[in-house]
Formats: C-alpha cells, sequence, structure tokens
C-alpha cells in the first residue's frame, strides 16, 4: 500500500514570497489533515478535510494560509506572504472515515526555510 | 483546555534498559491516546495507542500505562535498543472531531 506522498520535500524562500505544497493521500481516505511542525515542537493542526469539505480550520492563519482539496483527493496549502515564523516542516496525514479512522497515517513532510 | 503536557524533553537510556515517557492531558473529551514514533527526516508513524476504558495495553516491548482520573498515561520501552533512537510524541484526540493535540516530543537515544 502507497503511504501518504509530499512534494517537494524541501524548499527554501525569501519573506514575503508565496509558497504551494501538495500532498496525495492514501487512497480511499476521505480524511486528509494538514499539520505545522516547528522545529523542537510537536505537530500542530492546521486544517482537516472530509472528502473535499473542511472540518476543522480553527488554527489556520487565514489571513496568509489557504488550502483547498479539490475532487477530494489531493490537497495543496499555500502561505501568501511567507513570514520568517512559518519555517517549519508542512506535514499532511490522512486517515479513514468512521470508526476506523483513528489512526493517522503521515507523509514526509515539507521542510519550509523562509529567510 | 487542548494542551498536551509530555517529559522528559530528551532521554539517554542504556541499551537493554527500561525507557518511561509521561504525558499529561487536561481536556477530559479525549478518547484516544497513541504514541507515535518519528525517525529524522520521515513523519511521525504510529507506535501504539489505548483508549481510556483500559489501564494497559502492551504490544512487543512497548506498553502504555493509563491513569483516567490522574488524567495521565505514560510509555514504556522494555529492553531498549539503538533501533528505538527516535523522538517519540503521545498525542490524544477526542474521536467525535478527529484532530490530534500532540506533546512536545521526547528524543529518545539508546546507547549500545
Amino acid at each position: 500500500e502507497a503511504g501518504v506522498a509530499q512534494s517537494p520535500r524541501y524548499k527554501i524562500i525569501e519573506k514575503r514570497q508565496s509558497v504551494a505544497f501538495w500532498c496525495n493521500p492514501i487512497s480511499g481516505h476521505a480524511t486528509l489533515y494538514w499539520y505545522q511542525q516547528i522545529l523542537g515542537q510537536g505537530p500542530k493542526l492546521l486544517i482537516q478535510f472530509q472528502n473535499n469539505g473542511v472540518v476543522d480550520d480553527s488554527q489556520l492563519p487565514k489571513d496568509r494560509f489557504s488550502a483547498e482539496r479539490l475532487k477530494g483527493v489531493d490537497s495543496t496549502l499555500k502561505i501568501q506572504p511567507a513570514k520568517l515564523e512559518d519555517s517549519a516542516v508542512y506535514l499532511c496525514a490522512s486517515s479513514l472515515a468512521g470508526a476506523e479512522g483513528n489512526e493517522q497515517f503521515f507523509g514526509p513532510g515539507t521542510r519550509l526555510t523562509v529567510l | 483546555q487542548q494542551q498536551v503536557k509530555q517529559s522528559p524533553q530528551s532521554l539517554i537510556v542504556q541499551k537493554g534498559g527500561i525507557s518511561i515517557i509521561n504525558c499529561a492531558y487536561e481536556n477530559t473529551a479525549f478518547d484516544y491516546f497513541p504514541w507515535y514514533q518519528q525517525f529524522p527526516g520521515k513523519g511521525p508513524a504510529l507506535l501504539i495507542a489505548i483508549r481510556p476504558d483500559v489501564s494497559e495495553k502492551k504490544e512487543g516491548r512497548f506498553t502504555i500505562s493509563f491513569n483516567k482520573s490522574a488524567k495521565q498515561f505514560s510509555l514504556h520501552i522494555m529492553d531498549s535498543q539503538p533501533g528505538d533512537s527516535a523522538t517519540y510524541f503521545c498525542a490524544a484526540m477526542d474521536t467525535g472531531r478527529r484532530a490530534l493535540t500532540f506533546g512536545s516530543g521526547t528524543r529518545l537515544q539508546v546507547q549500545p
């Protein structure tokens, strides 16, 4: 079974530039999550999708971050404009829906450095 | 409160020893408590998980102990091996909402 795919793996940008990350979840997983992991900290949820609808985006800085999940499969996370404090690893995870969906499967992440 | 507090921040154990990591939570809506293992450059991977209706769960060398009244849970790694060297995160979930709240992580180093 293929895991969660993410690209790019690394990205370096200047502050105030924009950046986009892509995630392809495990086939059949209805729920998709984006987490931000700052160095030395645990992942923090940014947004959660159920199919192509947003379930929770309460911790997403909506003035600069946006995310979409068209057709309920792939997802993109965008930052525009980036700030220095956005330097982090951005993790995508997916899970089944319903009672079997407690386990979340994580991708390798995209390491973003904002200079 | 959504916070999950984890300690210690780092841990050095000799090969064959027992590694113990502790976590505490406040939100009584949490009803699923997983532990994730993360190697450098990789995403977290589920190691073991417990529901609050049991006090202990064991899978191989890994055991979760859960104290519902104290709102605390811990991970015990028996016979620790150098290959266990990684960062460990406790987490908690309200299964009605699905999102995980993670602890701050424990960097475990098992010396040969």
